[in-house]
C-alpha cells in the first residue's frame, strides 16, 4: 500500500498571492508522480508528470518540483487568480517488481484551493 | 469531442436495484480504468482493462462487474445496490507519455442509493 499525503487539506488565499502545497510519499520504490487540477463536476485535468529527482516543471503560473530522495513534491502557483480555485491532487503509480507501472494510481486526498477576489 | 465520457452523470436509485454506468473514450487508448471516490474523498482504483482483458481487479465486492465490449468502452455494472455504494465513480484511460503514462479522466458519475 502506498501512502500519499497532501498538505494542507485546504487553503484560502487572496487574488494575487503566491501559494504552494505539498505532496509527500515514500521515497523507496519511486516510479513517477502526477499532479492534477480538479474542479467540481469536471474531469481531473493533468498538470504534470514527474519522474526524475530534481525535476522542475512549469505551465504558465503553475510549477512543480520533485525530490524523490526525501519523498516530496511541491506545487507552486504564482499570482493566484480566482480561476485557480480547485482541488489539486497528486498521485503515484505503484511500481511492480520489474520496475514498471501497473497504472494503479494512488491518490492523495487533495488540497482544496480557494482564491478570493 | 469529449475524450472520456461517462453516462449518466447523475444516478439516483433504490437499494436492491441493478444499474450500469457506461464509459467511452475516443482517444484510441488501450487501457481503461474505474476509480471510486470514497467517503474520505480519496480516489481508489477498482478495475482496469487492457484491450478488453481484465488486468487489475482490486478488492471490490463481486456485485461490481466491469465489462469491456471493445477497447473504447468500459462499463461498470452493479448488482443489488447498497447504501454504501453511493459515491462518485470515475472512468479513465491511459496513454504512453515518455517513461510513464498519462491518464485522462471522465467527469464522474454521482451514484446515490436511497
Amino acid at each position: 500500500i502506498l501512502n500519499v499525503e497532501q498538505s494542507p487539506q485546504s487553503l484560502h488565499v487572496q487574488e494575487g498571492d503566491s501559494t504552494n502545497f505539498t505532496c509527500s510519499f515514500p521515497s523507496s520504490n519511486f516510479y513517477a508522480l502526477h499532479w492534477y487540477r480538479w474542479e467540481t463536476a469536471k474531469s481531473p485535468e493533468a498538470l504534470f508528470v514527474m519522474t526524475l529527482n530534481g525535476d522542475e516543471k512549469k505551465k504558465g503560473r503553475i510549477s512543480a518540483t520533485l525530490n524523490t530522495k526525501e519523498g516530496y513534491s511541491y506545487l507552486y502557483i504564482k499570482g493566484s487568480q480566482p480561476e485557480d480555485s480547485a482541488t489539486y491532487l497528486c498521485a503515484l503509480p505503484i511500481a511492480n517488481a520489474g520496475g514498471t507501472s501497473y497504472g494503479k494510481l494512488t491518490f492523495g486526498q487533495g488540497t482544496i484551493l480557494t482564491v478570493h477576489p | 469531442d469529449t475524450a472520456v465520457s461517462q453516462t449518466p452523470k447523475y444516478l439516483v436509485t433504490q437499494m436492491g436495484n441493478d444499474k450500469s454506468i457506461k464509459c467511452e473514450q475516443n482517444l484510441g487508448h488501450d487501457t481503461m480504468y474505474w476509480y471510486k471516490q470514497d467517503s474520505k474523498k480519496f480516489l481508489k482504483i477498482m478495475f482496469s482493462y487492457n484491450n478488453k482483458e481484465l488486468i487489475i481487479n482490486e478488492t471490490v465486492p463481486n456485485r461490481f462487474s466491469p465489462k469491456s465490449p471493445d477497447k473504447a468502452h468500459l462499463n461498470l455494472h452493479i448488482n443489488s445496490l447498497e447504501l454504501g455504494d453511493s459515491a462518485v465513480y470515475f472512468c479513465a484511460s491511459r496513454h504512453r507519455q515518455g517513461v510513464e503514462y498519462g491518464y485522462t479522466f471522465g467527469s464522474g458519475t454521482r451514484l446515490t442509493v436511497v
